[in-house]
C-alpha cells in the first residue's frame, strides 16, 4: 500500500502568512493527489485535484505542486477562515490518506 | 445543490451487522461513482469502498474486504454500506462522498457523515 507522510503535523501562524505543507508518498503517484480542508464537526472539503488543479469556488490564495512523490499545498497569505486541519489524499486504484496538519493561531 | 444524507449508524456488538445508507439528490446520481470514507481520531481518514456509476465496479480497501459489501440503488438514488463482521476497529464516523468528474478517486462532495459503535 502507498503511504501518505505529512509533514508538519501542526503548524503555528498569522493572519497573512505564507503557509507550506508537504506531503510525500511511499512510491511515485504521478499527479494523483488531492488536497483537502477540514474544520471541526464538518466533513473534509476537497481544495485542489491531480497536484495543482484549484476546485471550483476555493479561493485563488491555495496552489498546489508537485509530482511523483512530493508535493506541497501553499496558502499565499493565511486567512482567518483557513484555521483547520489539512489533508492529502493519493487516489489511483486506490486510495490513502495522509495524517493531517492543523494550522492553528500563532 | 448537491446533498448527501447518510443514515444507519449505531451501537453494535462486536461480530454484529449494520447497513448504511446514503440519499443523494442534486445530480444525476448514476452518472457518478460513489465512495465510502471513514475517519477516527486516531486513525485519521480512511477510504473504504468505491462503486462506479452504474455499480458494475467495486474496489474495497483490504481492511474491509470480504465484510463490508457496496452497493447502489440509481432508481432510489441511494448508496449502501453493508458491514458484517464488525469489530471495534470499523468504529468511526462514516461519511459518503461522490467521485469527483473525470478520472481518479478524489471526493467532491461529502455527506456529514453517520457514526458507527462497535462495542459489548
Amino acid at each position: 500500500d502507498i503511504q501518505m507522510t505529512q509533514s508538519p503535523s501542526t503548524l503555528s501562524a498569522s493572519v497573512g502568512d505564507r503557509v507550506t505543507i508537504t506531503c510525500r508518498a511511499s512510491q511515485s503517484i504521478s499527479s494523483w493527489l488531492a488536497w483537502y480542508q477540514q474544520k471541526p464537526g464538518k466533513a473534509p472539503k476537497v481544495l485542489i485535484y491531480k497536484a495543482s488543479t484549484l476546485e471550483s469556488g476555493v479561493p485563488s490564495r491555495f496552489s498546489g505542486s508537485g509530482s511523483g512523490t512530493e508535493f506541497t499545498l501553499t496558502i499565499s497569505s493565511l486567512q482567518p477562515d483557513d484555521f483547520a486541519t489539512y489533508y492529502c489524499q493519493h487516489y489511483h486504484s486506490s486510495s490513502t490518506f495522509g495524517q493531517g496538519t492543523k494550522v492553528e493561531i500563532k | 445543490e448537491v446533498q448527501l444524507v447518510e443514515s444507519g449508524g449505531g451501537l453494535v456488538q462486536p461480530g454484529g451487522s449494520l447497513r448504511l445508507s446514503c440519499a443523494a439528490s442534486g445530480f444525476t446520481f448514476s452518472n457518478y461513482g460513489m465512495n465510502w470514507v471513514r475517519q477516527t481520531p486516531g486513525k485519521g481518514l480512511e477510504w473504504v469502498s468505491i462503486i462506479s456509476g452504474s455499480g458494475g465496479t467495486k474496489f474495497y480497501a483490504d481492511s474491509v474486504k470480504g465484510r463490508f459489501t457496496i452497493s447502489r440503488d440509481n432508481s432510489g438514488n441511494t448508496l449502501y454500506l453493508q458491514m458484517n463482521s464488525l469489530g471495534a476497529e470499523d468504529t468511526a464516523l462514516y461519511y459518503c462522498a461522490r467521485q469527483g468528474p473525470g478520472s481518479g478517486w478524489y471526493f467532491d462532495y461529502w455527506g456529514q457523515g453517520t457514526l458507527v459503535t462497535v462495542s459489548s
